[in-house]
């Protein structure tokens, strides 16, 4: 079975500017998470979807980020313009409905100068 | 805030048993213990849950206690690529899942 893969692995941006990122989870899994992780700390949730609708977005700094998954599959996280406290890595998980664990990708780990 | 508190960290040496505690004493009755782990620079990986009951899989046994305040993880015989951090979460339905600062397993040849 494919795990839930994450481009790209790595992004280098300046302040100021757009940087996004995709999530692709595992077959069949209707739920999906987009988490931020700061380095030395555990990760934290930025939104969830439950197959194409938001489910919770309360800790997404939404004048800057914004997320979708318009067909209730795939992902995309955006961040526009980024600011220097950004850089961390963003972490994509998905899970089947409601039980069970959460199964996460690499990570994409973004630098913002 | 995560409603689950760790030890920062733990050593243990190879091929012992490693046990990992996690105080949950204000978890509700519909939540979840679960356990997962990172591995440095890889996302965190599911490693087990249980409601009331002990539970065990092919990585890891949990065990809670009676009044469910508190749950350990045994990790039966640690190898050096059991080190990682170890995260203990108390959810119900996979719903606003809260990591804390989680316990650095360090297994020791």
């Amino acid at each position: 079975e494919a795990g839930v893969a994450q481009s790209p692995r790595y992004k280098i941006i300046e302040k100021r500017q757009s940087v996004a990122f995709w999530c692709n989870p595992i077959s069949g899994h209707a739920t999906l998470y987009w988490y931020q992780q700061i380095l030395g700390q555990g990760p934290k949730l930025l939104i969830q979807f439950q197959n194409n609708g938001v489910v919770d977005d309360s800790q997404l700094p939404k004048d800057r980020f914004s997320a979708e998954r318009l067909k209730g599959v795939d992902s995309t996280l955006k961040i526009q313009p980024a600011k220097l406290e950004d850089s961390a890595v963003y972490l994509c998980a998905s899970s089947l409905e409601s039980a069970g664990g959460q199964y996460f990708g690499p990570g994409t780990r973004l630098t913002v100068l | 805030d995560a409603k689950t508190t760790q030890p920062p960290s733990m050593d243990c040496a190879e091929g012992r048993a490693a046990n990992l505690p996690c105080n949950h004493s204000t978890i509700s009755g519909n939540e979840y213990v679960y356990w997962y782990r990172q591995i440095h620079s890889q996302g965190p990986q599911y490693i087990i849950h249980g409601l009331k009951n002990n539970e065990t899989n092919e990585m890891a046994s949990l065990i809670i206690t009676e009044d469910r305040k508190s749950s350990t993880l045994i990790l039966p015989h640690a190898t050096l690529r059991d080190t990682a951090v170890y995260y203990c979460i108390a959810i119900y339905n996979n719903n606003d899942m809260r990591f804390g600062a989680g316990t650095r397993l360090t297994v020791k040849p």
